[in-house]
């Protein structure tokens, strides 16, 4: 089993929707989790940490679920520019402080 | 600030010569770089974890002598791919954990990646 496992994707949705992400994670001791977002050749950039209590930015709401290990990420009123691969990263909070990626989910937002 | 600069972005090489990849920190000390590699439409594998001074820590699976690593200082970090070959073609990502201590609200910055095509 993968450590971080993601929706295979890809999403293809219209501008103006609602589409949401799943990823579940292995490690139960893990204590860090975030998404990232990464354009086509690029780095992955941070999108947000996601907290217990479940956090907001903008159009993007991440919700953790810690009895199922499950992560979450809604994206609201899709834009063209969200079209990218999400990534779901845990931080299993060993010692190293590495950082696991899970495979990613692509979204094509179309007009 | 926080930021990790990675040369070189791009990179093309006969198969069996070396190629060496640096990253560095340009406004902070990284006592931990991370080396991942991505192949395409595949996620972000973790190669190896470097810590300043010492010998770097391989994932399983990952030839230590092939994928040589130097952290010999708090700003500096270099991956050597040694007798590349076309299966070495991939993207390789270093990514610095930054203190949270001196950068509240960052965690970790990454490099802009360098892409390497063997020949």
């Amino acid at each position: 089993r993968k450590e971080v496992e993601q929706d295979p994707g890809p999403f293809n949705v219209p501008e103006g929707a609602t589409v949401a992400f799943n990823c579940t994670y292995s490690n139960s001791a893990s204590q860090s989790f975030f998404w990232y977002r990464q354009d086509c050749r690029k780095e992955p950039k941070l999108l947000m940490s996601v907290y217990s209590s479940g956090n907001e930015d903008g159009r993007f709401t991440a919700q953790l679920n810690r009895a199922s290990q499950y992560i979450s990420l809604l994206i609201r009123d899709s834009k063209l520019s969200d079209s990218a691969t999400y990534l779901c990263v845990v931080n299993p909070m060993d010692s190293s402080y590495k950082l696991i990626f899970g495979s990613g989910t692509r979204l094509l937002v179309r007009p | 600030g926080a930021v990790v600069s990675q040369h070189p972005s791009w990179v093309i090489c006969k198969s069996g010569t070396s190629v060496k990849i640096e990253c560095r920190s340009l406004d902070f000390q990284a006592t931990t770089m991370f080396w991942y590699r991505q192949f395409p439409k595949q996620s972000l594998m973790l190669m190896a974890t470097s810590n300043e001074g010492s010998k770097a820590t391989y994932e399983q699976g990952v030839e230590k002598d092939k994928f040589l690593i130097n952290h010999a200082s708090l700003t500096l970090s270099t991956l050597t791919v040694t007798s590349a070959h076309p299966e070495d073609s991939s993207f390789y990502i270093c990514s610095a954990r930054v203190d949270r201590e001196i950068a509240p609200g960052y965690g970790y910055t990454f490099g802009s990646g360098t892409r390497l095509t063997v020949v």
